[in-house]
């Protein structure tokens, strides 16, 4: 199973100010075939279903507001919050998706400094 | 719009048994591969298993291999998870949730509101 470790586990950070989170994975999600990183990040909010942010390691979803951003390639990876917004509180989780079994990371849990 | 509603979550003793429903509309249900997630309190995700829209394949997380099968009657537009000799590492909020892609291995873009399986005495 490929193990995908986040940190922090949890950051606080002023509103406006920028967010940065990590996730690591135990060996390359990175497919040369297509030149793509199969990791995905998602928002979790209490009591809401997770929903889906960046999948393709950078490429935002419909409707995700611009200052969310990933990056990163191989094992490595970033989730930004360019600019904290108080509705952005919440647990982040990346997610491999380069082979079954799927598996998150631990989460960070991002809050209001 | 894509809607996925999970239903069968309940109290039951460990060692029971129990099985949730997953009820999709808004897209073509058998095109698409469906995994169930599950949530215990305090913790974090954990994938549990997907099916493929035609059924043809399965995988499980560890965890749950030889205890959860997953099924699905797309004639019915629902997918299906039962739970066997459950514990109480099994007491979670457990979602349903559509691949984004027509492949097992791809992000989940869809998710259920969930359904919460507490398992005690």
């Amino acid at each position: 199973d490929i193990v995908m470790t986040q940190s922090p586990d949890s950051l606080a950070v002023s509103l406006g100010e920028r967010a940065t989170f990590n996730c690591k994975s135990g060996q390359s999600v990175f497919f040369p075939s297509n030149n793509k990183n199969y990791v995905a990040w998602y928002q979790k909010k209490p009591g809401q279903p997770p929903k889906l942010l960046i999948s393709w390691a950078s490429i935002r979803e419909s409707g995700v507001p611009d200052r969310f951003s990933g990056s990163g390639s191989g094992t490595d990876f970033t989730l930004t919050i360019s600019s904290l917004q108080a509705e952005d509180v919440a647990v982040y989780y990346c997610q491999q998706y380069y082979t079954l079994p799927l598996t998150f990371g631990g989460g960070t849990k991002v809050e209001i400094k | 719009e894509v809607q996925l509603l999970e239903s069968g979550g309940d109290l039951v003793p460990p060692g029971g048994s129990l099985r949730l429903s997953c009820a999709a509309s808004g897209f073509t249900f058998a095109a698409y591969p469906m995994s169930w997630v599950r949530q215990a309190p305090g913790k974090g995700l954990e994938w549990l298993s997907v099916i493929s829209g035609s059924y043809n394949k399965i995988h499980y997380a560890e965890s749950v291999k030889g205890r959860f099968t997953v099924s699905r009657d797309n004639s019915r537009n629902t997918l299906y998870l039962q739970m066997n000799a459950l514990g109480a590492a099994d007491t979670a909020v457990y979602y349903c949730a559509r691949a984004s892609l027509f492949l097992s291995e791809a992000p989940l873009d869809f998710w259920g509101q969930g359904t919460l399986v507490t398992v005690s005495s």
